[in-house]
């Protein structure tokens, strides 16, 4: 399995611009999150989905954020407009079962910059 | 409410020394407790968990962490570290499986693994 691929990898963007990140879940799996890191705030949960459903986005950090999952196998992170304050590695992971001690498998990341 | 403290931002060690890495945590219930490690420009990888079942806990690359719950601490070590050790490790603390909602992550600040020749 290639595990949890996101693009783009690295991406630089003017504010107001919107931004689409992506990612491709380790197949078979039915969980999926979003983590945003930072220096300042660490690694934060900002939403996550079982079979596709949007279980939890208490941490998206406002509306200019939003993430669909329309199929087991593909979920977008979107901002728009893009703000500097924005600019951080955002995390995609996948687990089997929602239930359980969820051993999360973590994507490379998206590093977003907004100048 | 859960929360884990990663009581070093930093660690650093001599290659072939013992290494230490502390967590201590809070929780209402007995938790999960996991250790992650994220080499520069690269995603976590889990380390090892622990999950109620043996307090010394064994995973990859010869770490181990031992869950004592009476000091609520969850420290990681290794015995001998290496320069492939070298790392931010993030020590991580989930509800336990009856509550329903295990899959809400809460991470440690982290701890940078600086290792020395």
């Amino acid at each position: 399995d290639a595990g949890v691929i996101q693009s783009p990898r690295h991406e630089v963007t003017e504010m107001g611009q919107e931004v689409t990140l992506r990612c491709k879940p380790i197949s078979g799996h039915n969980s999926l999150f979003w983590y945003r890191q930072t220096m300042m705030r660490g690694l934060e949960l900002l939403i996550y989905f079982n079979n596709n459903v949007p279980i939890d986005d208490s941490g998206m950090p406002e509306d200019r954020f939003s993430a669909k999952m329309p199929n087991a196998s593909f979920s977008t992170l979107k901002i728009q407009p893009s703000e500097p304050r924005d600019s951080a590695v955002y995390f995609c992971a996948s687990s089997l079962g929602l239930r359980g001690a969820n051993v999360l498998t973590f994507g490379a990341g998206s590093r977003l910059t907004v100048l | 409410a859960q929360s884990v403290t990663q009581l070093d931002s930093h660690v650093s060690v001599s290659e072939g020394t013992p290494v230490l890495l502390r967590c201590n945590y809070s929780s209402s219930y007995s938790p999960s407790l996991f250790w992650y490690v994220q080499h520069p420009n690269k995603g976590l990888q889990l380390l090892l968990k622990y999950t109620s079942a043996a307090t010394l806990v064994k995973g990859i690359n010869g770490f181990e962490a031992e869950f004592k719950k009476s000091e609520t601490s969850f420290h990681l070590t290794k015995p001998s570290a290496h320069m492939s050790d070298a790392a931010e490790y993030f020590c991580v603390v989930s509800d336990p499986v009856w509550t329903g909602t295990a899959s809400k992550l809460t991470f440690g600040t982290g701890t940078r693994l600086q290792v020395t020749l």
